[in-house]
């Protein structure tokens, strides 16, 4: 079974542009979580999707956004960029919400 | 406010020996307890989930406890080995339909030969 996929892996944006990144879960996961991770703050959940709907949400601003499809597939978007949003977003999915989570190899951000 | 505390923050072993990492939490109310390993440049590898009834979970060289009165919880590696190199996660989370979790910043183990 295929794991849980990120596209892009690397990304390099300026101040006030928007990015969207993109997650393919493990076939048959209808959960989808996103998070951000940096030196400063280690990992911290930016939110859940489960069957096109968000489930829970972390402590962001409302520029971080996403949406789940039909497919499972989800996508995650920040807009009006920061520098202080440069980080590795990391994608995970699982079949319910007690279940192992399986992560992504994760999307570099670089903010300049 | 729900936080989780590891010690200690890095870890400097010989291969083969054992060594034991903690994990305390405030989260409340409680749901699972998770530990991960995470490689370089890698997403985040599930080791054990414990929930509140749960004392003892084995992953092969990996045990994690948990005491759910004192909020305590350890992950031990038997006879590391140099592949053991990495972070490992403490993630609690809370329940009550919401299952957010709470992140540890890891610990950053060194196995040297």
């Amino acid at each position: 079974k295929a794991g849980v996929t990120q596209t892009p892996r690397y990304l390099i944006k300026t101040r006030g542009q928007q990015v969207t990144l993109s997650c393919s879960p493990i076939s048959g996961h209808r959960s989808v979580s996103w998070y951000q991770q940096t030196p400063g703050q280690g990992l911290q959940f930016l939110f859940e999707y489960f069957s096109e709907t968000q489930r829970n949400k972390g402590n962001f601003p409302g520029r971080f956004s996403g949406r789940q499809f039909s497919n499972s597939r989800s996508e995650m978007n920040v807009s009006t960029l920061e520098l202080g949003d440069s980080a590795l977003y990391l994608c995970a999915s699982r079949s319910g919400q007690k279940d192992t989570q399986y992560f992504g190899p994760g999307t570099r951000l670089t903010v300049l | 406010k729900n936080q989780v505390e590891q010690s200690p923050q890095s870890l400097i072993i010989l291969e083969g020996k054992n060594c034991t990492l903690q994990c305390n939490y405030t989260v409340s109310p409680f749901s699972n307890l998770r530990w991960y390993k995470q490689d370089t440049g890698r997403g985040p590898v599930s080791l054990t989930i414990m929930t509140f009834s749960e004392n003892t979970k084995s992953n092969g060289r990996y045990t994690a406890t948990l005491d759910a009165d004192t909020k305590q919880s350890s992950l031990h590696i038997t006879a590391s080995q140099l592949s053991d190199s990495a972070s490992y996660i403490c993630v609690v989370s809370e329940t009550g339909g919401s299952y957010i979790p709470t992140f540890g910043r890891g610990t950053s183990l060194i196995v040297h030969p």
